[in-house]
């Protein structure tokens, strides 16, 4: 059974940088994308960005400028830092693992299993 | 386009059946998964591709497509089905991104 297991600081200033990681067990790193989702008290999910296990990103980009993902996978892991936070990047954030499948097309992906949340607060 | 547009909110009848849908261009080529999130709860992926769940997802729970909509349907809908709706997919343009919808209220009466 994958599991994924996140951890990070919860509070943080304006103008701060969000870290957060999260660690994959159970199953294979390799072959599967690597994702950040977060969402705002009351709203909806917000995709931010994922990675392969061999380190490929690819970001939303709406927050390209400030977000970094990498990887290390001597330890099945995965990160997430986000440069000059505001109250705006307040919210509860998950890590994910992303699959796909569909030979031949149609093709399709997925979200699979999700790490348990991370709450962020960003306050004076 | 990169947007996938659900409706904010629907309500259904205990036991009766239920339609959720999801609108966008990228669907047209490419199969939207559905998400059922309750309070304080984690997403829970409960329909993939053209039409499969996850082990330990009810058969009650289906999907489908027509042209750029996505459904995702639930038939004899119970209690416990009460949660977001969430639908998925990857942007057809060849960028790569995920977007996500804006999120379906499923309330059960």
């Amino acid at each position: 059974q994958v599991q994924l297991q996140q951890w990070g600081a919860g509070l943080l200033k304006p103008s701060e940088t969000l870290s957060l990681t999260c660690t994959v067990s159970g199953g294979s790193f390799i072959a599967y994308y690597w994702n950040w989702i977060r969402q705002p008290p009351g709203k909806g999910l917000e995709w931010i960005g994922e990675i392969s296990h061999s380190g490929s990103t690819t970001y939303n980009p709406s927050l390209k400028n400030r977000v970094t993902i990498s990887v290390d996978t001597s330890k099945n892991q995965f990160s997430l830092k986000l440069s000059s936070v505001t109250a705006a990047d307040t919210a509860l954030y998950y890590c994910a693992r992303g699959d796909f499948g569909g030979f031949p097309p149609p093709y399709y992906y997925y979200m699979d299993v999700w790490g348990q949340g991370t709450t962020v607060t960003v306050s004076s | 386009s990169s947007e996938l547009t659900q409706d904010p909110a629907v309500s259904v009848a205990l036991g009766q059946t239920v339609r959720i849908t999801c609108q966008g261009d990228s669907l047209r080529s490419i199969y939207a998964s559905w998400y059922q999130q309750k309070p304080g709860q984690a997403p829970v992926l409960v329909i993939y591709g053209k039409n499969n769940r996850p082990s330990g997802i009810p058969d009650r729970f289906s999907g489908s497509r027509s042209g750029t909509t996505a459904s995702l349907t639930i038939t004899g809908t119970q209690a416990e089905d009460e949660a977001d709706y969430y639908c998925n997919s990857r942007d057809s343009s060849g960028n790569h991104l995920w977007v996500f919808g804006g999120g379906t209220k499923l309330t059960v009466l």
